[in-house]
This record gives structure tokens, C-alpha cells and sequence, in this order.
């Protein structure tokens, strides 16, 4: 049983637009959630958080989005740049602890120049 | 800081071998945790250890198993390896001070081969 799932496993942008990545959980005991970047050959580097009492939180481009009623969480990346090409991991935890993240599958974001 | 190195890089085994990964953390981390990542199932938890003793396990066989020494540092075992185990075997550290929200900081990972 998938507790985090990402939906789509690729999402193709254009240079300059907004990437949006989508990314659902059904454990209402989950008050954690990161995004992760993953380069080919490289390991994941994390990249923003957000906890449950929040329902945004910005970083520069990249802002996380927290619906907790709809158990959904989004990444809007603007504007987006060819170097944001990489795969792109929702995690989710309880407790906030960092053990035990529970991954999705993952979303491949391709922009192109 | 030095991040989290993982050796070796690559490994070709074939069925029903065994392998042992290893995983420095970033100093002064104390926990360290192994995930796999196969291209249909993303990153699926392993084990965490904390303080040399295992905190967390996920739903692995018994077939993978890990320790962790007094540094921190920490190896993974697979015995009787199945093609199945073909994957790339990441390892992450982090403080586990018990503050919140707290982050996993990950090595580039051990790509497993098994022919």
C-alpha cells in the first residue's frame, strides 16, 4: 500500500514557465513533508519542507504547497531553468523525525531551453 | 563538511552471492539510514540505525541485514543475492538529535548489478 504517491512520472516545461509537481498521501498521522532532487548518479539533495501547521513555504523559485483536508502536497518551481531537469522525490514523515521518510515514486521534470 | 560517502561506487555480483556496502555519514551525525531505489518502486526504506543499534526496519527479507560501528559509520549485507536485488542502494545520515523536522542528507549511492 502506497502511503505517498506521485502520479505523474514525468512532467516537460518550458524554460522560463511554472513546474508544477503533485503529490498525494493517505496517512493522516503524516505532519512532515520534503522534497528531494535526484540527478542521475547522484544521490538525493534535499531541497524544501514544510510541516503540517504551515500550508506554504517559500524558498526563492521553489514553494511548497500543503492542503492537508485533501491530503495533497505541490512544488511550483518559477521560474523554471533546464538545470532543474532531474527527478523529483515527495517524502513524508511523522512526528517530523527524519527516520523512515516514506517516499513516492518520484517525478521526472524535464524543461527544455 | 564532508557529505556522506558511500563505497564502493559500482558492484557486479552474480546469484547467490553475498555483498557488503558501506556508508560514512557526515561527522557528527549519528544516524544513518538505507534505502533502495529500483526504477519502478522509487525509494523504499531499508533500515535506520542509531547509536549501533537498529531503530527502524522496513519490509525487507532477513536477507538484508546491517550494523553500525562506534564512529557511526555503517555497512549493509545482502546474502544470497536474487536478480531482483539489482539496485541503487542509497545511504543517509542525519543528526537525530530529536529536534523536529529534521533532514536526510544522502551519498550517491552503491549501484548493485546481479547477473
Amino acid at each position: 500500500d502506497q502511503q505517498v504517491k506521485q502520479n505523474s512520472p514525468s512532467l516537460s516545461v518550458q524554460e522560463g514557465r511554472i513546474s508544477i509537481l503533485n503529490c498525494d498521501y493517505t496517512n493522516s498521522m503524516f505532519d512532515y513533508f520534503l522534497w528531494y532532487k535526484k540527478y542521475p548518479a547522484e544521490g538525493p539533495t534535499f531541497l524544501i519542507s514544510i510541516s503540517s501547521i504551515k500550508d506554504k513555504n517559500e524558498d526563492g523559485r521553489f514553494t511548497v504547497f500543503l492542503n492537508k483536508s485533501a491530503k495533497h502536497l505541490s512544488l511550483h518551481i518559477v521560474p523554471s531553468q533546464p538545470g532543474d531537469s532531474a527527478v523529483y522525490f515527495c517524502a513524508a514523515s511523522i512526528q517530523g523525525g527524519s527516520e523512515k521518510l516514506v517516499f513516492g515514486k518520484g517525478t521526472k521534470l524535464t524543461v527544455n531551453p | 563538511k564532508a557529505g556522506v560517502t558511500q563505497t564502493p561506487r559500482y558492484l557486479i555480483k552474480t546469484r547467490g552471492q553475498q555483498v557488503t556496502l558501506s556508508c560514512s555519514p557526515i561527522s557528527g551525525h549519528r544516524s544513518v539510514s538505507w534505502y533502495q531505489q529500483t526504477p519502478g518502486q522509487g525509494l523504499q526504506f531499508l533500515f535506520e540505525y542509531f547509536s549501533e543499534t537498529q531503530r527502524n526496519k522496513g519490509n525487507f527479507p532477513g536477507r538484508f541485514s546491517g550494523r553500525q560501528f562506534s564512529n557511526s559509520r555503517s555497512e549493509m549485507n545482502v546474502s544470497t543475492l536474487e536478480l531482483g536485488d539489482s539496485a541503487l542502494y542509497l545511504c543517509a545520515s542525519s543528526p537525530r538529535t530529536g529536534a523536529t523536522n529534521e533532514k536526510l542528507f544522502f551519498g550517491s549511492g552503491t549501484q548493485l548489478s546481479v547477473l
